[in-house]
């Protein structure tokens, strides 16, 4: 079973458009998280939810907006979609706010 | 912010040869984690550090927890090729909301 689960793992779209994409973790952790992965590799992290409720807010656009509906999952929408969110967006959990980071696979985003 | 200098960026070996990288930081840090991550795949845990001055192996992996608390090391010996992958250094330092700080990435290519 895949403790970190996200999809889709790759989306190609328009500037412009509106996608979301989707995490769930069976690890029955309290914490979940978004990071950005750039061209260079580079890790960011985005936003942190514990127990549903958000507790790290990077400095990112207002276009993007997590949601938690249960502390299984954690959701990000992106709206009007730009060039420079191509990017590898990952999800992961933790037991607690403290602990060791599970990730998903990532999900490629394409804005042409 | 707090920043983690992770070296060598990027490190061609050949096969059987032992590998060394490490992490610097001008904080301290409560935690160090070792990351794998492999193409298309997401960061995978290889080591957890908790203790300054901790050694601890996994496999053909040692990592060590510097004793002034601002370092981290990470050993791979007789490298092959399943090796290949970013690794990524981590640090937890009970500051910045708890926010795990990750390194820029050693590249790893080992040449069969």
């Amino acid at each position: 079973d895949t403790a970190v689960s996200q999809t889709p793992k790759y989306l190609v779209t328009q500037m412009g458009n509106d996608k979301s994409i989707k995490c769930e973790q069976n690890l029955g952790h309290d914490t979940m998280y978004w990071y950005k992965q750039d061209s260079k590799k580079f890790l960011k992290i985005m936003f942190s939810y514990n127990n549903k409720e958000l507790i790290i807010n990077e400095t990112v656009p207002n276009r993007f907006s997590p949601k938690s509906p249960d502390k299984a999952h954690l959701n990000l929408h992106i709206n009007s979609l730009e060039l420079g969110d191509s990017a590898v967006y990952f999800c992961a959990s933790s037991l607690r706010v403290t602990g060791e980071l599970f990730f998903g696979e990532g999900s490629r985003l394409t804005v042409l | 912010g707090q920043q983690l200098n992770q070296s060598p960026q990027s490190m061609f070996i050949q096969e059987g040869e032992d590998v060394s990288m490490n992490c610097t930081s001008s904080s301290i840090f409560n935690t160090w984690l070792w990351y794998k991550q492999e193409p298309g795949e997401g960061p995978v845990l290889l080591i957890a550090l908790y203790k300054a001055g901790e050694l601890t192996s996994n496999g053909r992996l040692t990592a060590q927890f510097g004793i002034t608390r601002k370092d981290s090391f990470l050993n791979i010996s007789a490298s092959i090729p399943s090796d290949v992958g970013i690794y990524f250094c981590a640090g937890l330092s009970g500051n910045a909301g708890n926010m795990l700080t990750f390194g820029g990435g050693t590249r790893l290519m080992v040449k069969p």
